[in-house]
């Protein structure tokens, strides 16, 4: 596609309920970013995509939060037994970071995920 | 530790007026920066990106400086408008192979 594209938009879940979000980067993009933006605060980072590396992982905050990207495109980030403070906007980003990475990540518009 | 830290945390100008935004990393070894503007319930679009080797670089109205020995950066915005009421964020990116580091932002208000 033209862009990152983001699914769903927004998502209501339960409490205590598993959510997967998904992302489908720009085609050809080697690397792959999570982050996710509460109300009012800065992007948090969650995980990082590169090619065949092993994937950085030290942003998730707990267990209950896992991400895969199959055939190094679609990435899918899952939320186990969902809390009232995973409630954010999760942004993905793709790059092509050929080299030392001065390329340009472009962001999808994100779903904003809302646990009640 | 990397980090990024970005001032002020918020900012109001009026239309027309100039105003910087600051940005201090600790980001090492260090391969770019990135000024990005985000839009409420938008994702971030770029607006500049450096290497350690560039000091200036513009895009319109925005200027963006880089002084790789004291790792800070500067966003200018000449003229403002208000579609530039946005947060703005200053990202920086460490070796290759590494996650973009960012920091928290300034939200700036233009007003009328």
């Amino acid at each position: 596609g033209a862009g990152v594209s983001q699914s769903p938009s927004n998502k209501v879940t339960e409490k205590g309920k598993d959510v997967e979000l998904r992302c489908d980067p720009i085609s050809g993009h080697t690397a792959l970013y999570w982050y996710r933006q509460s109300l009012g605060q800065g992007l948090e980072f969650l995980i990082y995509f590169q090619g065949n590396s092993a994937p950085d992982k030290s942003g998730l905050p707990s267990d209950r939060f896992s991400a895969e990207r199959t055939g190094g495109s679609v990435s899918t980030l899952t939320i186990q037994r969902t809390q009232q403070e995973d409630s954010a906007v999760y942004l993905c980003a793709s790059s092509s970071e050929v080299g030392l990475g001065n390329t340009e990540a472009f962001f999808g518009q994100g779903t904003r995920l809302t646990v009640v | 530790k990397n980090q990024v830290e970005q001032s002020p945390q918020s900012l109001i100008i009026l239309e027309g007026k100039n105003c910087t935004l600051q940005c201090n990393y600790t980001v090492s070894p260090f391969s770019n920066l990135r000024w990005y503007k985000q839009d409420t319930g938008r994702g971030p679009v770029s607006l500049t990106i450096m290497t350690f080797s560039e000091n200036t670089k513009s895009n319109g109205r925005y200027t963006a400086t880089l002084d790789a020995d004291t790792k800070q950066s500067s966003l200018h915005i000449t003229a403002s408008q208000l579609s530039d009421s946005a947060s703005y964020i200053c990202v920086v990116k460490g070796q290759a192979g590494t996650a973009l580091i960012f920091g928290k932002g300034t939200t700036l208000s233009v007003s009328s």
